[in-house]
């Protein structure tokens, strides 16, 4: 079946250095790849996402970018901040129309941002 | 609007108890779903129900039971709890309704089961 391996399962990382965490899956009709961030005690918040129709996208101090033909995501935080301490899970469906998307999810990376 | 809400946040069970976990959400999605988090296995699909009278199993639906009471009510009951289900339970939404659908799933804070 569909899985997805998510690297590294722990990072630490000093305040306003840039932090990479990667995914590879293994269904290549996977369409749809968001991450999620989790904070202590709380459930998952989607912080990005990019369908397969998309190499990059932006959004402030994070990005992600997606190669298709190696099967392998990542999403890149740059000048990291304190608040950025949380658990990161990535995620790939395959999204369709009317139906619900199967959401495959990484063992998570858990993210430490050091004052 | 307060998006996906869940109760209890946290419970404690005896082996052999049963329990139902209650999910709404507000945001007039279609799909609704229940996953089980466990340290270091992400969060694994238990029961989904991708619209309001249909439910399916998931990746994980052994010990659980499921029930879409209405379009904004999802609940999870545990009918024998064993201590294999002690876990963190999120519910989540999405809409994938043409042409509004997103994909993105919206979860609940969880409720954190410890079954002794």
């Amino acid at each position: 079946g569909e899985n997805v391996e998510q690297h590294p399962s722990t990072l630490s990382v000093q305040e306003g250095d840039s932090a990479v965490i990667k995914c590879t899956y293994s269904d290549s009709a996977s369409n749809y790849f968001p991450w999620y961030k989790q904070e202590l005690g709380k459930g998952p918040q989607l912080i990005i996402d990019i369908r397969s129709n998309v190499g990059e996208k932006k959004d402030q101090r994070i990005a992600v970018t997606l190669n298709k033909t190696a099967k392998h995501f990542s999403l890149h935080i740059t000048e990291t901040q304190p608040e950025d301490s949380a658990v990161y899970f990535c995620a790939a469906s395959l999204a369709r129309w009317g139906g619900y998307n199967k959401l495959i999810f990484g063992a998570g990376t858990r993210l430490a941002v050091h004052p | 609007n307060a998006g996906v809400t869940q109760t209890p946040k946290f419970q404690v069970l005896k082996t052999g108890q049963s329990m139902t976990l209650q999910c709404a959400q507000d945001m007039n999605h279609n799909s609704m779903y229940w996953y089980r988090q466990d340290p270091g296995m992400g969060l694994r699909l238990i029961y989904y129900s991708a619209s309001e009278g249909t439910t399916d199993k998931g990746e994980v639906p052994n010990g659980y039971n499921v029930s879409r009471l209405n379009k904004r009510e999802f609940s999870l009951r545990l009918e024998s709890a064993a201590p294999s289900q002690t876990s963190v339970y999120f519910c989540a939404s999405s809409d994938n309704t043409e042409p509004t659908s997103t994909d993105t799933q919206y979860f609940g804070p969880g409720t954190r089961l410890t079954v002794l």
